[in-house]
């Protein structure tokens, strides 16, 4: 059973404005919720992450949200360049109490920023 | 510079000839972890390693090995390989398993 969702393949979205790209996930125990970024023939590299008592996380352009209540996160990037285009993987592990779980990474959803 | 090394980054095989995949990172870390990439499916955990010896199955352990005999390595194994493990390849490594690992760049085996 997949615990961690990205339910569109891909997204295409012009230069200069709003992508958001969405996660879904099972597991009320997830605590830490991270994005990943990865171009072709490179290794994902971490985007952003937050933790489970915040709601919001910004990075300059990347902004992260969390709703509890839905089991769902978003990543938002404002404004798109054309140099975002990649493939996202969100990822969620349980921290809690000690216990260290791996991370459980999304399927992936690949954005494409159009100049 | 802060990173982890695979090698080879490509491989071309046949099926039932043991190979070996290197990692390397240099920050320490005691986590360390190989995933690999296939269409369709995103990254899946095959091993993890929390320390020097201690090694436990991810969510696609079958037709590989791991060992970790020093902090800094961590080989992945195919003893016998079949063209289903025809894939994308990484290693990460982190201080903690639930959060932040940094990737290596990938290792494309392709098994005929």
């Amino acid at each position: 059973d997949q615990q961690v969702k990205q339910n569109s393949p891909s997204l295409s979205v012009q230069e200069g404005r709003i992508s958001i790209l969405n996660c879904d996930y099972t597991n009320s125990m997830f605590d830490y919720f991270l994005w990943y970024k990865k171009y072709p023939a490179e290794g994902p590299t971490f985007l952003i992450s937050i933790s489970s008592i915040k709601d919001k996380n910004e990075d300059g352009r990347f902004t992260v949200f969390l709703n509890k209540s839905a089991k769902h996160l978003s990543l938002h990037i404002v404004p798109s360049q054309p140099g975002d285009s990649a493939v996202y993987f969100c990822a969620a592990s349980v921290n809690y109490g000690g216990s260290q779980g791996n991370l459980i990474f999304g399927k992936g959803t690949k954005l494409s920023v159009k100049p | 510079e802060a990173q982890v090394t695979q090698n080879p980054r490509y491989l071309i095989t046949v099926t039932g000839k043991k190979l070996t995949v290197t990692c390397s990172q240099n920050m320490n870390h005691e986590y360390m972890s190989w995933y690999r990439q296939d269409p369709g499916l995103g990254l899946r955990q095959i091993y993890y390693s929390m320390n020097v010896e201690v090694t436990d199955k991810g969510d696609v352990p079958e037709g590989y090995k791991v060992s970790r005999k020093e902090k800094r390595n961590f080989p992945l194994i195919l003893e016998s390989p079949s063209p289903n493990q025809t894939s994308l390849y990484f290693c990460a490594s982190s201080f903690r398993p639930g959060y932040e690992q940094y990737f290596g760049p990938g290792t494309r085996l392709t098994v005929t």
